[in-house]
């Protein structure tokens, strides 16, 4: 079985500053990972995705990710946040065997302060 | 290029009620899924469906049925609607075939219910 763990349910950090989002998976397989963003009243879009490869992921929007096998994580990470990043951020996993179910955390609302 | 379509966005249904969620891709996908998003509780899924003419449980599937009626549209059916099912609900896509691995799925802007 898979599961996603999201540290922290809400986030607030200012304008310009680092933004790190913490996601922790448990699998029993290789994983797929993922993050997607959700903005108010709108479906999920796909930030950015790591299947195999290079650990350091870029997505869009200037996030980036690491996938840190040892530590079982896939935190998310942005230099300088922006007030349009205010959204709610969700981690997922699926595996890579023909799985192509995600399991999703909780989120985390990112909140910018001016 | 629409997507996901879901229909409708709002509904207001009274205990015991039924209805249908609609939706529609299309982007030629196998697969699809719905999920509900709670506060607190990120998205579950309730159903998917791997190809047409498929479908399988998921997470929370209990008070639900659904048809996969061709390759684009998969609805979600509530026969008697509970307080408990008070929820917004996702519908998504995704076609494994399309991807190198690592399937992206693409979501529908999702129906708010309310069950009073």
């Amino acid at each position: 079985a898979q599961s996603v763990t999201q540290l922290g349910s809400h986030v607030s950090v200012s304008e310009g500053a680092l933004v790190l989002l913490r996601c922790n998976y448990s699998s029993s397989v290789p994983p797929y990972l993922f993050w997607y963003v959700q903005y108010p009243n709108q479906g999920l879009q796909l930030l950015l995705k790591y299947t195999t490869g290079a650990t350091l992921v870029k997505g869009i929007n200037g996030f980036e990710a690491e996938f840190k096998k040892s530590e079982t994580s896939f935190h998310l990470t942005k230099p300088s946040a922006h007030m349009s990043d205010a959204a709610e951020y969700f981690c997922a996993v699926s595996d890579n065997f023909g799985n192509e179910k995600l399991t999703f955390g909780t989120g985390t609302r990112l909140t910018i302060i001016p | 290029n629409a997507g996901v379509t879901q229909t409708p966005k709002f509904q207001v249904l009274k205990t015991g009620q039924s209805m249908t969620l609609q939706c529609a891709q299309d982007m030629n996908h196998n697969s699809m899924y719905w999920y509900r998003q709670d506060p607190g509780m990120g998205l579950r899924l309730i159903y998917y469906s791997a190809s047409e003419g498929t479908t399988d449980k998921g997470e929370v599937p209990n008070g639900y049925n659904v048809s996969r009626l061709n390759k684009r549209e998969f609805s979600l059916r509530l026969e008697s609607a509970a307080p408990s099912q008070t929820s917004v609900y996702f519908c998504a896509s995704s076609d494994r075939s399309r991807d190198r691995g690592g399937t992206e799925a693409f979501f529908g802007q999702g129906t708010r219910l309310t069950v009073v």
